[in-house]
């Protein structure tokens, strides 16, 4: 079985603030694992996968085994970060999601 | 880029009522989409993975005779609710992939199912 946890219903940080989402999994095999974000009144997209060790409009995400996480980093938020965040393993199990708010 | 339309995006209907969601990959070929549903404050589900020219494979739980699913093309497949009652009342979302290399899912806008 697979599972994924985001601890954080709601993520409220100031703008300039650093930005840390978590997400924990949980599965025997190799994961692949995602994150997508659904701006308001949009539809769900994909921002960065494991795989490709990106950074999308300044967020990384790095896949630590050990601890069986693959937490969302920014460095410095902004106010179009503002949105729902979903860690996603496996490309089917989804997280509960994050809501980040960014205020001014 | 790749762009998943669905239709309607909301529907309000009475109980008893059939209702047809269709997905369609606009801009490439999708080999597999999948059926989500997501009730209020809640994450994605996973309802069903749809093969095109094959039937649809069903997570644990779900009714594949209440919640019919056809793919008959590379570009659109179908969710039909069968016999609506009030707690079938959901937001469904679609996504498409294509099956090759790690190739990400696509997702559609979703579709409010209202049923009184």
């Amino acid at each position: 079985a697979q599972r994924v946890t985001q601890p954080e219903k709601l993520l409220s940080v100031f703008k300039g603030a650093p930005v840390e989402l978590k997400c924990n999994y949980s599965y025997s095999g190799s994961p692949e694992l995602f994150w997508y974000v659904q701006y308001s009144r949009q539809r769900l997209q994909l921002l960065l996968r494991h795989i490709s060790r990106e950074s999308i409009k300044g967020f990384t995400a790095d896949l630590n085994k050990g601890e069986t996480s693959f937490h969302l980093k920014k460095p410095f938020a902004q106010e179009e970060d503002s949105a729902m965040y979903y860690c996603v393993i496996n490309k089917l199990t989804f997280g509960t999601g994050t809501q980040l708010k960014v205020e001014l | 880029g790749a762009v998943v339309s669905q239709h309607p995006s909301w529907v309000i209907c009475k109980s008893g009522t059939s209702v047809k969601i269709e997905c369609r990959s606009l801009d490439f070929q999708a080999t597999t989409m999948f059926w989500y549903r997501q009730f209020p404050k809640q994450s994605l589900m996973l309802m069903a993975t749809s093969n095109e020219g094959s039937k649809a494979t069903y997570e644990q739980g779900v009714e594949k005779d209440k919640f019919l699913i056809n793919h008959a093309s590379l570009t659109l497949s179908t969710l039909t609710v069968t016999s609506a009652h009030p707690e079938d009342s959901s937001f469904y979302i679609c996504s498409a992939r294509v099956d090759m290399g790690n190739q990400p899912q696509h997702f559609g806008d979703g579709t409010r199912l209202s049923i009184l």
